[in-house]
């Protein structure tokens, strides 16, 4: 089985800021990664594909990227509505998926 | 504009089978472009995919759950369904159904992921 991790598993910061969460994966997944972002009490949403597509609809400032093991969402420039939680999910074994334990980013 | 919503009890008793299931609107759950999946949230914890299912029937399983869980579809309802059987508290979840987005044909997968959710459903297992 494919185990994913996430680091930080918190991170504090303000607007504005630019905020890189790492997610690696025990075994090369090639690219094939999405990124998660989900707010309390709320489904969560897709945000990048395939390691770096971004999802239609979702803002510019978010980025994905790495290939193989290592990954890293990076939000450039933090917004209000940005403080959530983000999760990794690797498909390289697709239909059959895991995710990430999540990052939190809150306000500092 | 594809939606899910997931229906069921809220409430199971320990031992006993959970069984959800999960309606899809504003597209067809025959359609080649998609598979459907579970998900759940244990209280303050992350995410857990449980199983996937194509229109056709095919089933895929997390092996931690496999014993446990069945996956099945109706395409004249659209809809999908989730058992899960001799549930403890450890099962007490917010259960999300999701819609599995791709293209291609194994093993040349094109994956563009879990692209529509329902909103999730609270289950408690609890006598």
């Amino acid at each position: 089985d494919i185990q994913m991790t996430q680091s930080p598993s918190s991170v504090s910061a303000s607007v504005g800021d630019r905020v890189t969460i790492t997610c690696r994966a025990s075994q090369g997944i090639s690219s094939w990664l999405a990124w998660y972002q989900q707010k309390p009490g709320k489904a969560p949403k897709l945000l990048i594909y395939a390691a770096s597509s971004l999802q239609s609809g979702v803002p510019s400032r978010f980025s994905g990227s790495g290939s193989g093991t290592d990954f890293t969402l990076t939000i450039s420039s933090l917004q209000p509505e940005d403080f959530a939680t983000y999760y990794c999910q690797q498909a390289n074994s697709f239909p059959l998926f895991t995710f990430g334990p999540g990052t939190k980013v809150d306000i500092k | 504009q594809l939606q899910l919503q997931e229906s069921g009890p809220g409430l199971v008793k320990p031992s006993e089978t959970l069984s959800l299931t999960c309606t899809v609107s504003g597209g067809s759950i025959s359609s080649s472009s998609y598979y459907w999946g579970w998900i759940r949230q244990p209280p303050g914890k992350g995410l857990e995919w449980i199983g996937s299912i194509y229109y056709s029937g095919s089933t895929y399983y997390n092996p931690s759950l496999k014993s446990r869980v069945t996956i099945s579809v109706d395409t004249s309802k659209n809809q999908f369904s989730l058992k899960l059987s001799s549930v403890t508290a450890a099962d007490t979840a917010v259960y999300y159904c999701a819609s599995v987005r791709y293209s291609g044909s194994y093993p040349d997968y094109y994956y563009y992921g879990m692209d529509v959710w329902g909103q999730g459903t609270t289950v408690t297992v609890s006598s």
